[in-house]
């Protein structure tokens, strides 16, 4: 079965440092990959997201920047961290399957708290 | 721009009636919407999926409708329990290799023994 992984699960970093976040997935092979951050109370914002390795497009304007190093691997970073970064972020997965449906399945997420 | 609205923030009943749950959006020809479940700081879980064609889908407790001339799914949970509380997002999803979605801000439902 497929499982998904996301690290660090929780983090405090002050303004102005890096970020890296790490997601990878397993029991499958060329998923499309996401990346989602969740204000508190509100929906999920698409970040960025990946057909393909190196293959990335962001939805969003801002300082963060993602890769895709390898095919199940999902990295999102910050050289400079601000304080409205702070969030919950959710690296999402999904296998494309034409018209019969799809799901995105998501990781537990990172809280990151800019300080 | 498309949006999505998900009828309140915050839904409270009595444990064993019916919730329902409302999403509308506008601006968007979605090939499937999906309705997730997520608990506080945990990702969300998906829950049920209907595409453009359907109108209707069952799971066991759970039914979703989808209307695409009204633009609106309804999301019910039936002899509804505590344990059913929880945030609900529903998300429409376009018909393209990215697979690009949009979700709403998601309803907070809380149950009542």
């Amino acid at each position: 079965s497929q499982t998904i992984h996301q690290w660090p699960a929780t983090l405090v970093q002050p303004v102005g440092s890096p970020l890296s976040l790490e997601c990878t997935v397993e029991g499958t092979s060329n998923p499309n990959l996401y990346w989602y951050r969740q204000a508190a109370g509100r929906g999920l914002q698409l970040l960025f997201y990946s057909v393909g390795i190196g293959q990335i497009s962001s939805e969003v304007p801002q300082n963060l920047s993602a890769s895709r190093p390898q095919d199940r691997q999902f990295i999102l970073s910050s050289k400079k961290l601000l304080l409205s970064d702070s969030g919950f972020y959710l690296c999402a997965w999904r296998q494309w399957k034409g018209r019969s449906g799809n799901t995105i399945y998501f990781g537990e997420g990172s809280w990151l708290t800019v300080v | 721009s498309q949006k999505i609205e998900q009828n309140s923030e915050a839904l409270n009943i009595q444990e064993g009636k019916t919730a329902t749950l409302t999403c509308n959006y506008t601006n968007y020809s979605p090939a499937y919407l999906q309705w997730y479940r997520q608990d506080p700081g945990r990702g969300p879980v998906f829950l049920l999926l209907i595409r453009e064609n359907e109108k209707e889908k069952r799971k066991e407790r759970l039914k979703v409708t989808f209307d695409t001339t009204l633009k609106q799914s309804l999301f019910h949970i039936t002899a509804s329990q505590p344990a059913d509380s929880a945030t609900y997002l529903c998300a429409l999803f376009s018909n393209t290799n990215a697979g690009k979605s949009t979700f709403g801000d998601g309803t907070t439902l809380t149950v009542k023994p």
